[in-house]
């Protein structure tokens, strides 16, 4: 049974420290890997989807890496900005049924 | 309307009311899921439904009962709740890619429906 674990499960930064969230999965028999945003009371925002065959994915100043073998991702912010102050949410995809597992959220608060 | 939009946003129900949650998605998707939210609990996956058919039942009690009409729309009806079923119930779509390969991509959320049960 796939389980996903991220830590920390909260961090709390000063604004522009670049920052890394941790992800791991205990089966490495993923299809994808997908990181989400969730502001309080709202829904997911997805930020990066990378899937199996792929080991990292950009988008501004996100960056996510897939160690498929060692069961890890982290998702990288630089300069973190107030904005960013959210729960970061990774979930992995374990099959080609569409079905996602999801860790438990790390919440995330920049500090001005 | 763009994206996956939910409605009513907050429901209160008693436990003997019969209510139903809508979710339509303006994307173009072909596969629409269910997720329930609870407090300190991980996402957790309810149904699947791919080109209107159901591929995913995660062992849902039977007070749940999903329908979808169409790819763009998705219901969850409710009926005869319990307490513990208060939560934010997210629907999501995505594209699938028809044919034996049946490849999900990146999953679209809704911004939920937060569901009281008195």
């Amino acid at each position: 049974k796939q389980e996903v674990t991220q830590i920390p499960a909260a961090l709390s930064v000063p604004e522009g420290e670049n920052l890394v969230l941790n992800c791991s999965f205990t089966d490495s028999a993923i299809y994808n890997l997908q990181w989400f945003r969730q502001d309080p009371g709202k829904g997911l925002t997805s930020l990066l989807l990378i899937q199996s065959s792929q080991r990292e994915q950009t988008s501004g100043r996100l960056n996510a890496s897939l160690d498929k073998s060692s069961g890890r991702s982290t998702l990288y912010i630089a300069a973190s900005q107030p904005g960013d102050s959210a729960t970061y949410l990774c979930a992995v995809g374990s099959s080609n049924t569409g079905k996602l597992i999801f860790g438990q959220g790390t919440t995330l608060q920049v500090k001005p | 309307e763009t994206g996956v939009t939910q409605t009513p946003r907050h429901l209160v129900m008693g436990m003997t009311n019969k209510k139903s949650l809508k979710c339509e998605q303006h994307l173009g998707h072909n596969a629409m899921y269910w997720y329930k939210q609870s407090a300190k609990k991980p996402l957790e996956l309810m149904f699947v439904y791919n080109f209107k058919e159901q591929t995913e039942n995660n062992s849902v009690p039977s007070r749940f009962s999903p329908e979808c009409p169409n790819s763009s729309h998705l219901f969850l009806h409710l009926h005869t709740l319990q307490p513990e079923d208060s939560a934010l119930y997210l629907c999501a779509s995505s594209q699938t890619l028809a044919g034996a390969e049946r490849a999900y991509n990146e999953q679209f959320f809704g911004p939920g429906t937060r569901l009281t049960v008195l």
